[in-house]
């Protein structure tokens, strides 16, 4: 039982639109929560990533929103790019060193 | 620099054989993963070692053993493979536990 759960598992976004994806999780020992891109064919990398005493962090376009009572986090892609069309996941790590996944999420930016 | 080594990428198994998946890093990382990748289920942790000498079970240790061997190097062994193990299998590194994790490029998995 995966114990971050991201949605949604796709989504279609105009160039220019924003890119919305939720992640939950459980486990209150997790302090650590990255987001990574990864592209067909290769090995994820770490996009953004963010500790639970800050609530908004934000790279460029990429923003992370953390909402540690609701133990929710949220990654915001602005003025999206048809270079953006990849799979995106949340993650987590807890004080034993274990680095979670949650299921993916596809994006596609359309032109 | 090349980071995250994975061999071999491609392999086929027949149903019972047996085989390792090798890593290695010369990011001088403590933090070593094992990860298998299926469609729809992201990435599921399998074994991961926290550093030198020491692992540890993931979400999916059943029918894998590992061993670090050293710092750099952290093998996945399938002792009887079956196909439910048909995946990718991804490596990966960081320095520390909650730091930026490095992957490997992958290896495909085919257990027929």
């Amino acid at each position: 039982q995966q114990q971050v759960k991201q949605s949604p598992q796709s989504l279609i976004v105009q160039k220019g639109g924003i890119s919305i994806i939720n992640c939950a999780y459980e486990n209150t020992a997790f302090d650590y929560f990255p987001w990574y891109q990864q592209f067909p064919g290769k090995g994820p990398a770490l996009l953004i990533a963010i500790r639970p005493d800050v609530s908004e962090k934000k790279e460029g376009r990429f923003t992370i929103s953390f909402n540690k009572s609701a133990k929710q986090f949220s990654l915001h892609i602005m003025d999206s790019q048809p270079g953006d069309s990849a799979t995106y996941f949340c993650a987590a790590t807890d004080s034993w060193g274990k680095l979670q996944f949650g299921a993916g999420t596809q994006v596609v930016v359309t032109p | 620099n090349a980071g995250v080594t994975q061999t071999p990428k491609f392999q086929v198994l027949k149903t019972g054989q047996s085989m390792t998946l090798q890593c290695a890093q010369d990011m001088n990382h403590n933090s070593m993963y094992w990860y298998r990748q299926d469609p729809g289920m992201g990435l599921r942790l399998i074994y991961y070692s926290a550093s030198e000498g020491t692992t540890d079970k993931g979400e999916v240790p059943n029918g894998y053993n590992v061993s670090r061997l050293n710092k750099r190097e952290f093998s996945l062994r399938l002792e009887s493979a079956a196909p439910s193990q048909t995946s990718v299998y991804f490596c990966a590194s960081s320095e520390l536990r909650n730091t930026e994790a490095f992957f490997g490029q992958g290896t495909r998995l085919t257990v027929v």
